[in-house]
């Protein structure tokens, strides 16, 4: 069974603090997605990463695909209260498979 | 571009009566997903077609679940009869697939269908 694995499960921090979120597996994925979800809404893409290594920046976030394309992390400086959410990574594994990561749930207090 | 559009945003219905929920994907994406989600929990994907075929249905619970796309186009998924546990938020979500190692397989979201089953 492929799993996907994010941690922390849960974060609460206060304004201005920095934070990273881990999404971690044993499988290899062609291209890994991160989500974020804000209560009462569907999930909204952020990024799609495809190569290993590749570093994508998205204002404050950061998104860092691993070398060996297992693993993902999720940078955010000076985090704001409209950061709030649970953010969900997602890799897809080749052809029409896509796993999802059971989500970390951010509460950024001002 | 308009995203994917799903129906009704909202459903209560009481535990043994029967819902269905409607999806139109995004323009051209040739693969379909219903996912059921758990208050605080991630995505867990029902089915999933691909145009009109179903390419994994492993999760679905079959006795009480169905779902369709018999034109290749929009979806139906229908719960009967509901129970307890199925309340939750059933996304609906769609893609391009345009096979591996390509951002062509990156699923777009709609705003899901709640459900509370009292």
């Amino acid at each position: 069974t492929q799993l996907l694995e994010q941690s922390p499960q849960f974060l609460s921090i206060q304004e201005g603090e920095n934070l990273t979120v881990y999404c971690n597996s044993s499988s290899v994925f062609s291209s890994l997605q991160w989500y974020r979800q804000e209560p009462g809404e569907g999930p909204v893409l952020l990024v799609t990463v495809v190569t290993g290594g590749e570093v994508k920046k998205l204002k404050r976030l950061t998104f860092q695909f691993g070398d060996a394309r297992k693993d993902s992390s999720l940078h955010i400086t000076a985090a704001q209260p409209g950061d709030t959410g649970l953010y969900l990574c997602a890799g897809n594994t080749g052809g029409f498979k896509t796993i999802f990561g059971a989500g970390t749930r951010l509460f950024v207090k001002a | 571009e308009a995203g994917v559009a799903q129906s009704p945003r909202y459903k209560i219905i009481e535990k043994r009566q029967s819902v269905a929920f409607w999806c139109n994907p995004i323009s051209g994406h040739a693969t379909l997903y219903w996912y059921q989600q758990i208050l605080g929990q991630g995505p867990k994907l029902l089915i999933q077609f691909q145009n009109n075929g179903v390419v994994d249905d492993s999760q679905l619970p079959k006795d009480r679940f169905s779902a369709e796309r018999l034109k290749g186009v929009d979806s139906t998924l229908k719960i009967q009869p509901a129970k307890l546990e199925d309340s939750a938020v059933y996304l609906c979500a769609s893609s391009l697939s345009t096979g591996a190692g390509s951002s062509g397989n990156t699923i777009y979201f709609g705003e899901g269908s709640w459900l509370t089953v009292v």
